[in-house]
């Protein structure tokens, strides 16, 4: 799988918008970015995903550059809530590698 | 949305004892489910992936004899770590793709919530 590279921590201040970036420069043609976030002590929580258009729901927001080598998730109000550790994630379709490899992910911290 | 069950959410054991970990899907059926550890500050790692009906495929450095995988149902994956040693506590993880979608390698996979394990 495509590496994935984001920052350590970030802080967001309540209500207003949290832009998460992530390089994938590596990524392949057929590898879809997928966001999961993880609120301390629990299991991964799914976002979102993409393949090269932008996609919104009701979580977030994906922007997926023209390129492919980058993308930003973006959270439009955050809240308290939202403080996690959010990960960038390439994942393979060849095959039976349909597993997630986890990298060290960004901290997110809202603050009030 | 789709559900994973994990139970216990967390365990004590003494050092040399078994532990059973489930992890059910609640509201689809699952022909493949992965299990993670996880230890404090670090990231999720793979340990293997469970299919079921057949043998479960482990990661490089994962010991098969210690951590038993059986996948017996459409829903249900246990993970049972044997003569467990204060080196295996950590944070264990399951998920699972819906067999529904197991064409489509697009589909997100969910996770259960974890279960915590302390050997003492």
């Amino acid at each position: 799988d495509a590496k994935t590279t984001q920052p350590t921590s970030m802080d967001c201040a309540e209500g207003r918008a949290a832009n998460l970036p992530c390089n994938h420069s590596t990524i392949s043609g057929n590898e879809y970015v997928y966001w999961y976030r993880q609120i301390h002590s629990q299991g991964p929580q799914y976002i979102i995903h993409g393949l090269k258009n932008n996609e919104t729901n009701e979580m977030a927001s994906l922007i997926i550059t023209e390129d492919r080598k980058s993308s930003t998730l973006i959270l439009p109000h955050a809240t308290l809530r939202d403080t996690a550790v959010y990960y960038c994630i390439v994942r393979s379709l060849s095959g039976s590698a349909r597993q997630l490899t986890f990298g060290s992910g960004t901290q997110l911290t809202v603050l009030p | 949305g789709a559900v994973v069950s994990q139970h216990p959410s967390w365990v004590i054991c003494k050092s040399g004892t078994s532990v059973k970990i489930e992890c059910r899907s609640l509201d689809f059926q699952a022909t493949t489910m992965f299990w993670y550890r996880q230890f404090p500050k670090q990231s999720l790692m793979l340990m293997a992936t469970s299919n079921e009906g057949s043998k479960a495929t482990y990661e490089q450095g994962v010991e098969k004899d210690k951590f038993l995988i059986n996948h017996a149902s459409l829903t249900l994956s246990t993970l049972t770590v044997t003569s467990a040693h204060p080196e295996d506590s950590s944070f264990y993880i399951c998920s699972a793709s819906a067999r529904d979608r197991a064409s489509s390698y697009n589909s997100p996979l969910h996770f259960g919530n974890g279960t915590r394990l302390t050997v003492t």
